[in-house]
């Protein structure tokens, strides 16, 4: 079935680096828009940033840019975040997500953990 | 940036009850709005799109209203799954912004 998975989270101090994964299947990954949204602990959902199929367009949430950085392999169905002097306010449940044709998020994952604390 | 206003932030309610949900944007968004629901320790799902669509495999008790800054979601008659938060966001403009998201508890 349609299936994304992320990988990479974990416990990293302020300054440091990690780069998240999100593998796809189950459907055609080169076809779609992705995008990466995160989740702090209790609180709501903020949307980091968006790539386009074949990577020529990308975008990222003003708190993030300058320092994450979004990549995807069509050939490996896979999307990346490189993320880059990471501050404690970084800390969230990081989501990859497909855009639809309807152009929404219509399948995300179930997260990956990043916590950023000395 | 356009900031998506949700009300209230906990709704009571029992099952069996109609639960209505509000979003308000900061500017015109024209159709251009999402529900979305997420249960405890889950990811989000998507409910409703551009306003009124309902996701594939969403029941018909789900249906979304509204166009312009107001917007609605209306849950028909709740069912104990129902019980969760509930997201808005819109995609008029960069950046992609949520709301707050309004709790739908177990009266």
């Amino acid at each position: 079935q349609e299936q994304l998975v992320e990988s990479g989270g974990g416990l990293v101090k302020p300054g440091g680096s990690l780069i998240l994964s999100c593998a796809a299947s189950g459907f055609t990954f080169s076809d779609h828009y992705m995008g990466w949204i995160r989740q702090a602990p209790g609180k709501g959902l903020e949307w980091v940033s968006y790539i386009s199929k074949s990577s020529l367009y990308t975008n990222y949430a003003d708190s993030v840019k300058g320092r994450f950085t979004i990549s995807r392999d069509n050939t490996e169905n896979s999307l990346f975040l490189q993320m880059n002097s990471l501050r404690v306010e970084d800390t969230a449940v990081y989501f990859c997500a497909r855009e639809a044709t309807t152009n929404w998020f219509d399948l995300w994952g179930q997260g990956t953990l990043v916590t950023v604390s000395s | 940036e356009i900031v998506l206003t949700q009300s209230p932030a906990t709704l009571s309610l029992s099952p069996g009850e109609r639960a209505t949900l509000s979003c308000r944007a900061s500017q015109s968004i024209r159709r251009y709005l999402a529900w979305f629901q997420q249960r405890p320790g889950q990811a989000p799902r998507l409910l409703i799109y551009e306003t009124s669509n309902r996701a594939t495999g969403i029941p018909a008790r789900f249906s979304g209203s509204g166009s312009g800054t107001d917007f609605t979601l209306t849950i028909s008659s709740l069912e104990p799954e129902d019980f969760a938060v509930y997201y808005c966001q819109q995609r008029k403009d960069w950046p992609l912004t949520f709301g707050g998201g309004t709790k739908l508890e177990i009266k």
